[in-house]
């Protein structure tokens, strides 16, 4: 069975104080690897899709990578905007398109 | 340029009454997905379903959940006899194409009393 688990569960960080999300999957065989934010009371946004391991995106201060076991989500000089629960999900090439998730890390950006 | 719409946003149902939640999917999107989200818990996964299709019903209790993508109109997520363990968010997602990435709608929060 496909497994998310992500660290830490929550996290503060000071304005400006840089740190990263850590994403551990096991999958049968990794079509895609995504990573949403979710703010509260709202449907998750999508954020990046990674296929293959030595894979990087990037938005604003947002980067994403993948290893063959894990990925991190690295926030460089994070505002108070950036607060959010961000959320991890894998796509099996034989799971017939669902996604399993994490069950997040939520971050707070302290002014 | 609209994205996944649904609604109700909150739908109050006692037990024993029946549940229709509603997913419009974004312009040129024929991919549907639900997923349920219990308090303190994560996303899990419930249907897959492309126009009159279910693709893949995996994730759905096997009684009194069913879904349909019709022709025309909405995919709709019904629940008969609601129970109090039905309370939690439920999120429509739509895809273009197999393997693309999924767009999420707002949600239906649903309160069983």
């Amino acid at each position: 069975e496909d497994q998310v688990t992500q660290s830490p569960e929550a996290l503060r960080l000071q304005e400006g104080e840089s740190s990263s999300l850590n994403c551990s999957y096991t999958v049968s065989g990794l079509r895609g690897l995504f990573w949403y934010r979710q703010d509260p009371g709202k449907g998750p946004e999508f954020l990046f899709t990674l296929y293959s391991a030595g894979e990087e995106k990037e938005k604003e201060r947002l980067k994403a990578t993948l290893t063959k076991k894990e990925s991190f989500l690295h926030i460089t000089a994070p505002k108070p905007e950036d607060s959010a629960t961000y959320l991890c999900a894998v796509q099996a090439v034989d799971g017939n398109e669902k996604l399993t998730f994490g069950t997040g890390t939520r971050l707070t950006i302290i002014p | 340029n609209a994205g996944v719409m649904q609604n109700p946003r909150h739908l109050v149902r006692r037990r024993g009454q029946e549940a229709r939640l509603r997913c419009s999917p974004m312009k040129g999107h024929s991919h549907v997905y639900w997923y349920r989200q219990l308090p303190e818990e994560g996303l899990k996964f419930m249907v897959y379903l492309q126009k009159e299709n279910i693709i893949d019903e995996s994730g759905m209790p096997k009684e009194r959940f069913s879904a349909e993508f019709p022709k025309e109109g909405p995919s709709i997520l019904r629940i008969q006899q609601v129970v109090r363990g039905d309370s939690a968010a439920y999120f429509c997602a739509s895809s273009r194409d197999r393997g693309s990435e999924q767009y999420f709608g707002p949600g239906t929060r649903l309160t069983v009393t």
